[in-house]
């Protein structure tokens, strides 16, 4: 079976420090890992993936996560964050294509001025 | 761009009462899936959809719940006779050939029952 956990339920950072969101994962066969945000009254946006080749991944607006195998984790990181990075994200895990998604609980992300 | 929509985004219900939820998903894809949020915990699978039978189903996925896609567009969840538990953010998420691998998200579709 498949689990995901996220560490931090509320992550704040001010504008232009480094962003830090943990992931750890559980999967008894090689994982499909993503990382989804949610904004205010939105869906949930991918953001970027992990399937098989590069460790180091990069998604959209700045974000990027690196498969870490021995540690079972993929970290969500942000050089410098913006504003606009306010949201909630989620990890999710699946082992196939068309297969199920196992969420983790989410993050809130608060970015100060 | 391509994306899954849903409707409606709020929905008010009386117990016991039916609702349906809809979601159009992106045109060329052909898997379709079922996800719930109650308020404050994960989000979890409810059922997954494909040449028109269910794959794959949750524990939570009981007879109170169906899915049907009735036409080449919609696909639906009904819920037969709501209960206060049912109350959730509910989503519809589709994937295609091409990235298999990846589900993509419609807004959601915020149920409360009353």
């Amino acid at each position: 079976a498949q689990s995901v956990t996220q560490l931090g339920s509320h992550v704040s950072v001010s504008e232009g420090a480094l962003v830090l969101l943990r992931c750890n994962y559980s999967s008894s066969v090689p994982p499909y890992l993503f990382w989804y945000v949610q904004y205010p009254n939105q869906g949930l946006q991918l953001l970027l993936k992990y399937t098989t080749g590069a460790t180091l991944v990069k998604g959209i607006n700045g974000f990027e996560a690196e498969f870490k195998k021995s540690e079972t984790s993929f970290h969500l990181t942000k050089p410098s964050a913006h504003m606009s990075d306010a949201a909630e994200y989620f990890c999710a895990v699946s082992v196939n294509n068309f297969n199920k998604f196992y969420f983790g609980s989410g993050t809130k992300l608060n970015v100060k001025p | 761009e391509p994306e899954v929509t849903q409707t409606p985004s709020h929905q008010v219900t009386q117990m016991g009462q039916e609702v349906i939820l809809r979601c159009v998903p992106i045109s060329n894809h052909l898997y379709f899936y079922w996800y719930r949020q109650i308020l404050g915990q994960k989000v979890e699978f409810l059922v997954s959809f494909y040449n028109n039978e269910i794959s794959e189903k949750s524990e939570i996925f009981d007879d109170q719940f169906s899915v049907e896609r009735p036409d080449g567009s919609n696909f639906t969840l009904k819920i037969r006779s709501t209960k206060l538990e049912d109350s959730a953010m509910y989503f519809c998420a589709s994937s295609g050939v091409r990235d298999g691998e990846t589900q993509y998200f419609g807004p959601g579709t915020r149920l409360l029952v009353l």
